[in-house]
């Protein structure tokens, strides 16, 4: 019953590859974030959905291409991992885009060697 | 807690003594904050928010206090347990513009002490 699920929850692949991550959510929201967070724990915005449209696309490499097939799931791809991709990924949710806290699922871990 | 350098600024707290933690905020037109905490290996659990109407909000055993003069936001813990132990996160609705976009401070790592 995990409110915002990610998979995997770590993820070691060799430079060049091309990684997918899972996101899921059960709470009905309709916004979901996908957020990155360096080692030294800084959280950066990089995407926001909203019923399946794109809403807030940060400055990202294109090689990240996230997709949302529908309001519960949003998913993101990363082409050609470089080394400076090693982070956590964290998903988020929330109700609707006005004021609202969101709901973070627990990250994945993604190695580059 | 704005980060430093290249650490996390640490607040060491006796268990039962009260938390203070602070955060500088950068927009005078944001208008919502919230206090997020991150245990190791989690992802961050929403604790308390404050709308800009507001200048103190609590709740089981936090209290937000936000001073919009000054742009500074606390976090205040009382009889802070071992449990609390982990980092906390500032975050204000910074580009209002592009909705419910969260924008976090660097955070402050809390370490109670037994």
């Amino acid at each position: 019953d995990t409110a915002v699920s990610q998979t995997p929850k770590y993820l070691v692949t060799q430079m060049g590859n091309d990684k997918s991550i899972k996101c899921e959510q059960n709470l009905g929201h309709d916004t979901m974030y996908w957020y990155k967070q360096d080692s030294k724990k800084f959280l950066k915005i990089m995407f926001s959905y909203n019923n399946k449209e794109l809403i807030i696309n940060e400055t990202v490499p294109n090689r990240f291409s996230p997709k949302s097939p529908d309001k519960a799931h949003l998913n993101l791809h990363i082409n050609s991992l470089e080394l400076g991709d090693s982070a956590v990924y964290f998903c988020a949710s929330s109700q609707g885009r006005g004021l609202y806290g969101y709901t973070f699922g627990s990250g994945t871990r993604l190695t580059v060697v | 807690g704005e980060s430093v350098g290249l650490h996390l600024p640490t607040l060491s707290v006796q268990e039962g003594d009260n938390s203070i933690i602070n955060c500088a905020y950068s927009n005078s037109a944001s208008d919502y904050f919230i206090w997020y905490k991150q245990e190791s290996g989690k992802g961050p659990q929403f604790i308390i928010d404050i709308r800009s109407n507001m200048d103190k909000r609590q709740g089981q055993r936090v209290t937000v206090l936000l001073n919009k003069t000054v742009k500074h936001l606390s976090l205040q813990i009382a009889a802070t347990q071992p449990g609390d132990s982990a980092v906390y996160f500032c975050a204000e609705n910074l580009d209002k513009a592009a909705g419910n976009k969260l924008t976090f401070g660097g955070g402050t790592r809390v370490l109670v002490k037994p």
